[in-house]
């Protein structure tokens, strides 16, 4: 699986849109980008998640550059409750004999702030 | 759904002893995820089943460390003996395949302490 480069932390007013980059730039043809965040304390949570056009569901937009080597995850109105630590992953497509796995980096700390 | 459900959620034990940990899927999905997290290592994924087949059990550290899936509803991790090193969260999570590449849906974790 490609290896992606976030930031390590960001900060963001509460209200404001919150834009959190990713760099995977080995990004290869059948290879997903998702998103991932994980509260303090709590289990890692599923986003959203996209292969080469932009994506939008309740929780937030995602933005892949043509090239496909950087995506942007966007929370349009960033509240106190979405400060976590926010995992970009790329996974190669399903395969019926190897599965799926999710290898996670060490993310974006995002900290949203009154 | 309940979502992912692991038990227990909290496990505090004596170096030595054995140590199992238990998740439940979420119906109908057929991928099944054990990850372990530090904070010196991060998120690690130790071991997955597909249709209560472990795929790749690459990630497991040691012998000392054992997975199972009797049925589609339940799953096992096993420590024997623990060891202090051993001291961490393990998240189970699950996946369906059906349709898209959705995502998978994580528990609430087990955070286990060897003392």
């Amino acid at each position: 699986d490609a290896k992606t480069t976030q930031p390590p932390s960001m900060d963001c007013a509460e209200g404001r849109a919150a834009n959190l980059p990713c760099n995977h730039s080995t990004i290869s043809g059948n290879e997903y980008v998702y998103w991932y965040r994980q509260i303090h304390s709590q289990g890692p949570q599923y986003i959203i998640h996209g292969l080469k056009n932009n994506e939008t569901n309740e929780m937030a937009s995602l933005i892949i550059t043509e090239d496909r080597k950087s995506s942007t995850l966007i929370l349009p109105h960033a509240t106190l409750r979405d400060t976590a630590v926010y995992y970009c992953i790329v996974r190669v497509a399903y395969k019926e004999t190897s599965g799926s796995r999710l290898t996670f980096g060490e993310g974006t700390q995002l900290t949203v702030n009154p | 759904d309940a979502g992912v459900i692991q038990s227990p959620r909290h496990e505090v034990t004596e170096m030595g002893q054995e140590v199992t940990l238990r998740c439940k899927p979420i119906s109908g999905h057929d991928y099944l995820f054990w990850y372990r997290q530090t904070m010196m290592r991060g998120l690690e994924l130790l071991i997955y089943f597909n249709n209560n087949v472990p795929i790749d059990d690459s990630g497991m550290p040691e012998d000392r460390f054992s997975a199972k899936m009797p049925n589609a509803s339940f799953s096992t991790l096993k420590i024997q003996p623990s060891e202090p090193r051993d001291s961490a969260v393990y998240f189970c999570a699950s996946r369906q395949t059906r349709g898209t590449m959705n995502g998978a849906f994580f528990g609430q974790g087990t955070r286990l302490t060897v003392v």
